[in-house]
């Protein structure tokens, strides 16, 4: 799996959008981008994917440049329960394992 | 969406016993499930990939004699931790794979605590 680079942490206040950035350097042609976050001792919980196209849906929406190199994840109205790691990880398609970098610590400041 | 679930969630135990711990995935068939661990403030670290009616694959490092991984049908797996000793206290999490379109899901983890 390609390496991911992402921010250790960021603070966002509640309400506003918060934009997640990720670099994905030497992603391949064949390798989705996968979001997913942890909040404090609960798995992993998946967010959404794209491969080149931008994405949303009911909980974030996916920015991927068109070079692929780099992706932003964006909460449009971030709320205190977002507060949590995200991870951003490439992934080829089908049944291959997922590798989790250190992720971002987003934290909503009231 | 999809539901993995995993059981216990929590489980305190005394060195030298051995722990089971299972991941069910509830609305979907998963010929592939993940044991992931993680300790504090660390990220998830890939212990195993749980292939139905076959054996499992362990990564670099991860003992598979004291790590036995059981996936014995389509809905279940399971992960025993044998002997288990304090530093084998930790946070173990399954994923599934649902097809070859569907992301991953992970169960909410069983935390591990060997006295």
């Amino acid at each position: 799996d390609a390496k991911t680079t992402q921010p250790t942490s960021m603070d966002c206040a509640e309400g506003r959008a918060a934009n997640l950035p990720c670099n994905h350097s030497t992603i391949s042609g064949n390798e989705y981008v996968y979001w997913y976050r942890q909040i404090h001792s609960q798995g992993p919980q998946y967010i959404i994917h794209g491969l080149k196209n931008n994405e949303t849906n009911e909980m974030a929406s996916l920015i991927i440049t068109e070079d692929r190199k780099s992706s932003t994840l964006i909460l449009p109205h971030a709320t205190l329960r977002d507060t949590a790691v995200y991870y951003c990880i490439v992934k080829g398609f089908g049944n291959e394992k997922l590798t989790f970098g250190t992720g971002t610590r987003l934290t909503i400041i009231p | 969406g999809a539901v993995v679930s995993q059981h216990p969630s929590w489980v305190i135990c005394k060195s030298g016993t051995s722990v089971k711990i299972e991941c069910r995935s509830l609305d979907f068939q998963a010929t592939t499930m993940f044991w992931y661990r993680q300790f504090p403030k660390q990220s998830l670290m890939l212990m195993a990939t749980s292939n139905e009616g076959s054996k499992a694959t362990y990564e670099q490092g991860v003992e598979k004699d004291k790590f036995l991984i059981n996936h014995a049908s389509l809905t279940l797996s399971t992960l025993t931790v044998t002997s288990a000793h304090p530093e084998d206290s930790s946070f173990y999490i399954c994923s599934a794979d649902g097809g070859s379109n569907s992301p991953l899901h992970f169960g909410n983890g069983t935390r591990l605590t060997v006295t």
